[in-house]
């Protein structure tokens, strides 16, 4: 699976936009882009998913850029609830594959929101 | 429905002694992966059960073991506790075998070896 790299922290003040970057340069054809969240001693919570076009759910929005090297979740209004760890995963769609469910995490993104 | 079930939900367990551990997935899941974090090294994947098969094994040692009941629910087993294994357990049930679709966390089992 791809690597990704994501800011270790941002802060967003309560009701504007959450936007956070995440690096995934080799990425390859046949990988999506996942995005998880991890409330303070919860589980981690599946926020999104894609693949090459954006996505948008009642939770958040997924902004993939073209070559798909990158993508954005936007959570459109923050809330005190949305801090938490940020987790954008690149995996493999591929049936029959070795990985199957495997998700690699990475350091993930601190966001807190501030009132 | 219910959300995946791990219990216990705290454990403080002795070096040198083993430890189960228990996973109810969503009702009609039928893959449940197994997931290790700890401060220093993060969230790390253990292992991964389909239909009471092995289909994934993540870099851990052998006192590492799970398996997985004709019900879709699994255990993980830890032997010989190292203080190192001191760790929220995490567990994830999925639908299907194959990587696509959301995976579904549990709250988690903190273990402590003292």
């Amino acid at each position: 699976d791809a690597k990704t790299t994501q800011p270790p922290s941002m802060d967003c003040a309560e009701g504007r936009a959450a936007n956070l970057p995440c690096n995934h340069s080799t990425i390859s054809g046949n990988e999506y882009v996942y995005w998880y969240r991890q409330i303070h001693s919860q589980g981690p919570q599946y926020i999104i998913h894609g693949l090459k076009n954006n996505e948008t759910n009642e939770m958040a929005s997924l902004i993939i850029t073209e070559d798909r090297k990158s993508s954005t979740l936007i959570l459109p209004h923050a809330t005190l609830r949305d801090t938490a760890v940020y987790y954008c995963i690149v995996r493999a769609f591929n049936a029959g594959g070795t990985s199957y469910g495997k998700l690699t995490f990475g350091q993930g993104t601190i966001l807190t929101v501030h009132p | 429905k219910a959300g995946v079930t791990q219990t216990p939900r705290y454990l403080i367990k002795t070096r040198g002694q083993q430890v189960t551990l228990s996973c109810s997935p969503i009702s009609g899941h039928r893959s449940v992966s197994w997931y290790q974090q700890t401060p220093g090294q993060g969230l790390q994947f253990l292992f991964e059960y389909f239909s009471e098969t092995q289909r994934n094994k993540g870099n851990f040692p052998g006192r590492f073991s799970g398996r997985q009941f004709s019900n879709s629910r699994s255990e993980m087993n830890v032997s010989t506790l190292e203080l190192g294994d001191s760790a929220l357990y995490l567990c994830a049930s999925r639908l299907g075998q194959y990587a696509g679709g959301e995976a579904f966390f549990g709250q988690g089992t903190r273990l402590t070896v003292v």
